[in-house]
């Protein structure tokens, strides 16, 4: 069956490092793979969308790698703040009209001041 | 530009009892995907609705049910709840077939 895993544990960081986070995902060929965030309580908030043939993608201080052949993204935030700290989320999809987005359970970053 | 409105924000009720939980979509959006997430888990996709069709269901039972009204506002409908179906409901809006979506904050579902 289809599966995500991201990082297990719970990343904490010192403010102004890179955190990087992971999403693997297996029995799975997506067209994108979308990167949220989410606070506790609320609903994801959009962060990046790459497609299958895009290695890299960049926002302010965010930056997503999609490497199709390790089935892996990887996100990084640089100049991490505290303001950073919350659950995100990675899900990958296929193309479509009939779209499902099929999540992982999330990492949880800590940026200490 | 609105967002996605969720309503209510809480509900509490007893086992056995239906619900209706309702979404307005962001304008210009025509797909409303509804989710369900436990505490500490991933959202669980429930159902899409493209155009007042159902477009796609995971593996959840017939009670749960949904509609999308022409100003593709939805509903999502449980009945005989259970005390499992206690989580946060979220409704998410998309233009068609790419492209990121937008979720509301949720409505928290407590069964007793």
């Amino acid at each position: 069956s289809q599966k995500i895993e991201q990082n297990s544990e719970a990343l904490n960081i010192q403010e102004g490092k890179t955190a990087t986070l992971t999403c693997n995902y297996t029995n799975y060929s997506p067209a994108y793979l979308q990167w949220y965030r989410q606070d506790p309580g609320r609903g994801p908030v959009f962060l990046l969308l790459i497609r299958e043939n895009e290695k890299e993608k960049r926002k302010e201080r965010l930056k997503v790698t999609f490497d199709t052949t390790l089935k892996q993204s990887l996100f990084h935030i640089t100049a991490s703040q505290p303001a950073d700290s919350a659950t995100y989320l990675c899900a990958p999809e296929n193309a479509g009209n009939n779209r499902k987005l099929i999540w992982g359970l999330g990492t949880s970053l800590a940026v200490n001041p | 530009e609105t967002g996605v409105t969720q309503s209510p924000t809480h509900l509490i009720k007893t086992r056995g009892q239906q619900v209706t939980l309702r979404c307005s979509s962001q304008s210009g959006h025509n797909t409303v995907s509804w989710y369900q997430q436990a505490l500490g888990q991933g959202p669980q996709f429930i159902f899409q609705y493209y155009r007042e069709e159902e477009n796609g269901r995971g593996n959840f039972p017939p009670r749960f049910s949904g509609l999308q009204f022409p100003n593709y506002s939805s509903e999502l409908n449980v009945n005989a709840l259970e005390l499992d179906d206690s989580a946060l409901y979220l409704c998410a809006s998309s233009l068609g077939g790419s492209g990121s979506y937008t979720f509301g904050s949720g409505t928290r579902l407590t069964v007793v």
